[in-house]
């Protein structure tokens, strides 16, 4: 019941491209969300996150999509660049600040020049 | 914004020895501390939760005599890799809870080599 499932495993996109990553959750308990981007040798950094009380967030390039109802949130990279390459993590978290982040399996995305 | 800084970025140790990795938040005080082990091409596993003044709490699997964990102020926490073995060498990062937010931040990672 703590799994989050992110899939897909890896996606390779053009320069430009709209690149999906997509997670799913099992406990309704959780009530944060939150997306990081690691690059080799790095320590994970935060994205964009969100609460499951919004539907849809927008930071920059970055959106999350939340449907509350499916359990489900993806990450949307508008007009992605090469420098976006990277490894991108899903996580989701109880209240409380003693709570641990629960993280997906993660994508390694490639955007190509 | 909230930093933790993450001390060494990589070390190189015989088999036997013991290394230490320190955590500092540098403009906040983390009452807790999570320590996660990372291999090549997975995603992050929780080790350990540090508690300043308090006992570590260990997930199920590791060995809380060879994964050392102290968090004696609200600015630092360690952990003390003891005896370590080649089967030891991960990539190890900490992270802290941002005061007054829902957010976590990271330090930078260790990258332990035993050989």
């Amino acid at each position: 019941q703590q799994q989050v499932k992110q899939s897909p495993q890896s996606l390779i996109v053009q320069k430009g491209g709209i690149p999906i990553i997509n997670c799913a959750y099992e406990n309704t308990a959780f009530d944060y969300f939150p997306w990081y981007q690691q690059f080799p040798g790095k320590g994970p950094a935060l994205l964009i996150a969100i609460r499951p009380d919004v539907s849809e967030k927008k930071e920059g390039r970055f959106t999350i999509s939340f449907n509350k109802s499916a359990k489900q949130f993806s990450l949307h990279i508008m007009d992605s660049q090469p420098g976006d390459s990277a490894t991108y993590f899903c996580a989701a978290s109880l209240s409380g600040s003693a709570r641990q982040l629960t993280f997906g399996s993660g994508t390694q995305l490639t955007v190509l020049p | 914004g909230a930093v933790v800084s993450q001390h060494p970025s990589w070390v190189i140790c015989k088999s036997g020895t013991s290394v230490k990795i320190e955590c500092r938040s540098l403009d906040f005080q983390a009452t807790t501390m999570f320590w996660y082990r990372q291999f090549p091409k997975q995603s992050l596993m929780l080790m350990a939760t540090s508690n300043e003044g308090s006992k570590a709490t260990y997930e199920q699997g590791v060995e809380k005599d060879k994964f050392l964990i102290n968090h004696a102020s609200l600015t630092l926490s360690t952990l003390t890799v003891t005896s370590a073995h080649p089967e030891d060498s991960s990539f190890y990062i900490c992270s802290a809870r941002v005061q007054g937010g829902y957010g976590y931040t990271f330090g930078s990672g260790t990258r332990l080599t035993v050989v």
